[in-house]
């Protein structure tokens, strides 16, 4: 049993280049979170999705961030015109129920490098 | 979600019991105490989750307070595996609540 695969593990991109970030989340999970965490800062919230729709997206920057999560295939987090801001380890999570007596499963996330 | 407060860091010596506090004092009924914990250079992995009653698993033990202001994560022996941030967090119950991190305990483990 497979756990959050994200792809890729570390990702380059030169400023002004576009990011796609990879979500698969564990089987039968159909809740899929985004959250990102800056050098030496904390884990931040981006983005709640369930499958075809966003639920929450209050955390996300209302400018070049976008992300879906499809019928088939994996959850997309798509960063257009990178700038070495946007620097940082972006995990993923599931959860089979939008309900606190679950826990979320992390991915190992993706580090993205802004050069 | 609710506020909660933890030491900043701690150490333990391998092999022996760790206490890791955290205070709730705002804490609503509805709200769930989970715990997470994030190795270096590694996603947030789950702990253990309570609301009332004191909680058990293989990673670690939950100590929750008769009023619920505060918890403890007790890992009955700590190895150097164990080095890591350790996250409280108060989820309600309510749907549409996500995980918010705060800045957890920093867990340093001794040989």
């Amino acid at each position: 049993n497979a756990g959050v695969m994200q792809n890729p593990r570390h990702l380059v991109r030169r400023r002004g280049q576009e990011a796609r970030l990879r979500c698969s989340p564990m089987k039968g999970h159909s809740h899929v979170y985004w959250y990102r965490q800056l050098p030496e800062e904390g884990l931040k919230f981006m983005v709640y999705l369930q499958k075809e729709n966003i639920i929450d997206e209050s955390g996300m920057p209302k400018e070049r961030f976008s992300a879906e999560f499809p019928k088939e295939g994996p959850s997309i987090l798509r960063i257009q015109q990178v700038v070495r801001g946007d620097s940082a380890a972006y995990f993923c999570a599931s959860s089979p129920w939008d309900n606190s007596n679950y826990g979320y499963t992390f991915g190992s996330g993706t580090r993205l490098t802004v050069v | 979600d609710a506020k909660t407060t933890q030491p900043n860091s701690m150490e333990s010596n391998e092999e022996e019991p760790v206490h890791l506090p955290c205070n709730h004092s705002t804490i609503s009924g509805t709200d769930y105490i989970h715990w997470y914990r994030q190795l270096p250079s590694q996603g947030p992995e789950y702990v253990i989750h309570g609301l009332t009653s004191n909680v058990n698993n293989r990673m670690a033990s939950l100590a929750i307070a008769e009023d619920r202001k505060s918890s403890t994560l007790i890992l009955h022996r700590a190895t150097l595996r164990d080095a890591a941030v350790y996250y409280c967090i108060l989820r309600d119950s309510g749907a549409g609540n996500m995980l918010t991190f705060g800045g957890g305990t920093r867990l340093m483990v001794k040989p």
